[in-house]
């Protein structure tokens, strides 16, 4: 049982590149989430999405794109690469039922120069 | 502004000893709390969650205690173990449909043997 997957686990980027990071879950959650965790700043949330075709905003989504085509998979995408975005990145997945955890990939660490 | 706070960077305590973490929160529509714990190069992974319609949670060596009018809600872990070594996070959200985890920025608890 694989849970959460993410790709790349690694990836360097220069300033203006775009990229984009691959989420997939076989837990049949509905919910899926990105967050991005920095020194000092914990995990903060990016975008989620409550079901297919679905997303909405959390708290720091500027300069980050998403979509949920595929119930299993979720993709953050970075237009236009910027150092500010060097960070870690995770993927997480969660029921549609109240009161449940949310389940979480590796990460993929991205730096920008 | 943060409704998830940690107020504690770090933590060092002694193995066989009690740890005390601490988390409190602004928003008063939380209604679920949870407890993550994170080893370096991995995701976060679930340790332990309370309803607010609860006071206390126990697993094993991890309590969790809630109190509601304070906004407060702290992890004990007895007796620690070199291996809790870890950073910890508090996490909150409002159990219905289309709301996401909010986490704090963790407390590093070190355990010495």
């Amino acid at each position: 049982n694989a849970g959460v997957t993410q790709t790349p686990k690694f990836r360097v980027l220069k300033t203006g590149q775009s990229m984009t990071l691959l989420c997939a879950q076989d837990m049949n959650h509905e919910y899926m989430y990105w967050y991005r965790q920095d020194p000092g700043m914990g995990l903060r949330l990016i975008h989620y999405s409550v079901g297919e075709g679905t997303t909405a905003k959390g708290e720091v989504p500027d300069g980050y794109n998403v979509s949920r085509l595929k119930k299993q998979n979720f993709l953050l995408g970075l237009e236009s690469a910027a150092p500010s975005q060097t960070s870690v990145y995770f993927c997480a997945s969660s029921r549609l039922t109240e009161n449940t955890e949310a389940f979480f990939g590796q990460g993929t660490r991205l730096t920008v120069v | 502004d943060q409704q998830v706070k940690q107020n504690s960077p770090s933590l060092s305590v002694q193995e066989g000893r009690i740890s005390i973490l601490n988390c409190d929160y602004t928003n008063s529509m939380f209604d679920y709390f949870l407890w993550y714990k994170k080893y370096p190069a991995e995701g976060p992974t679930f340790l332990i969650s309370i309803s607010s319609i609860k006071d206390k949670n126990e697993d094993g060596r991890f309590t969790v205690f809630l109190n509601k009018s304070a906004k407060h809600l702290s992890l004990h872990i007895v007796p620690s173990q070199p291996g809790d070594s870890a950073v910890y996070f508090c996490a909150a959200s409002v159990s219905q449909a289309g709301t996401a985890l909010i986490f704090g920025k963790g407390t590093t608890l070190s355990v010495s043997s």
